[in-house]
């Protein structure tokens, strides 16, 4: 199993300014990923984050407003840009070792835009 | 691609008694249906997952079945505790593929 460590837990940003969120891994892993939570939504993915390529964003998340770093395979970082109250949601980070395996969870960045 | 349904979206029952979630998805070619369970302010955890070859599963006061031909898979607790209140997850994986997709989700209140 692995164990992810996600920063910050929850924040309070002011619109048009941007927040990165870290995610470590303590194990060296194949595949990570990013996912939004929307209150009382369920888990939509944002994009895949590729160790030392581009991620692969899914339909409707791009590049400029989701950047997404991925320096190694323990490390990945989100950063949401030029934020409005829209963006207020969970962000996750989630690991897979295998296909058709578990999926492992950070507990999770509670952003807040005002 | 695949979509996940999930029903209910709420379920209040009283400690003791069972709990049942619903899932249908759509793409046949799914084989891996993971159910996650998140409590507030944590990531989902998985809790119970089934694999396209068994029918059902089963962990404790926890057991999850799968009808393929009918596309639908189901969670089952028995005698409910404080502790089990939580959202509920189910997904499901096609075949190869490292991306689940998720249902809506399902908050399961149980009362004392």
């Amino acid at each position: 199993s692995a164990v992810i460590s996600q920063k910050p837990s929850r924040d309070i940003c002011q619109r048009g300014t941007s927040l990165t969120i870290q995610c470590q891994v303590d194990s060296q892993v194949t595949m990570m990923f990013w996912y939004r939570q929307q209150p009382g939504q369920s888990l939509t993915l944002i994009a895949t984050a590729n160790q030392g390529s581009e991620a692969t964003y899914e339909s409707g998340f791009v590049i400029d407003k989701f950047p997404i770093s991925r320096p190694n395979l323990t490390f990945s970082t989100l950063t949401v840009s030029n934020m409005s109250p829209e963006d207020s949601s969970i962000y996750l980070c989630s690991v897979e070792e295998q296909t058709e395996t578990e999926a492992f969870f950070g507990q999770g960045t509670r952003l807040t835009v005002v | 691609g695949e979509n996940v349904e999930q029903h209910p979206s709420t379920l209040s029952v009283q400690e003791g008694d069972s709990a049942v979630i619903k899932c249908t998805y759509s793409d046949s070619a799914s084989n891996y249906f993971p159910w996650y369970k998140q409590e507030l302010g944590k990531g989902p955890q998985l809790i119970i997952d089934i694999r396209s070859n068994v029918g059902e599963k089963k962990d404790q006061r926890i057991a999850v079945t799968l009808n393929k031909t009918a596309k639908h898979f189901s969670l089952h607790i028995t005698e409910t505790q404080p502790e089990d209140s939580a959202v509920y997850f189910c997904a499901a994986t096609p075949g190869g593929s490292y991306i689940p997709t998720f249902g809506r989700g399902t908050s399961l209140i149980v009362h004392p």
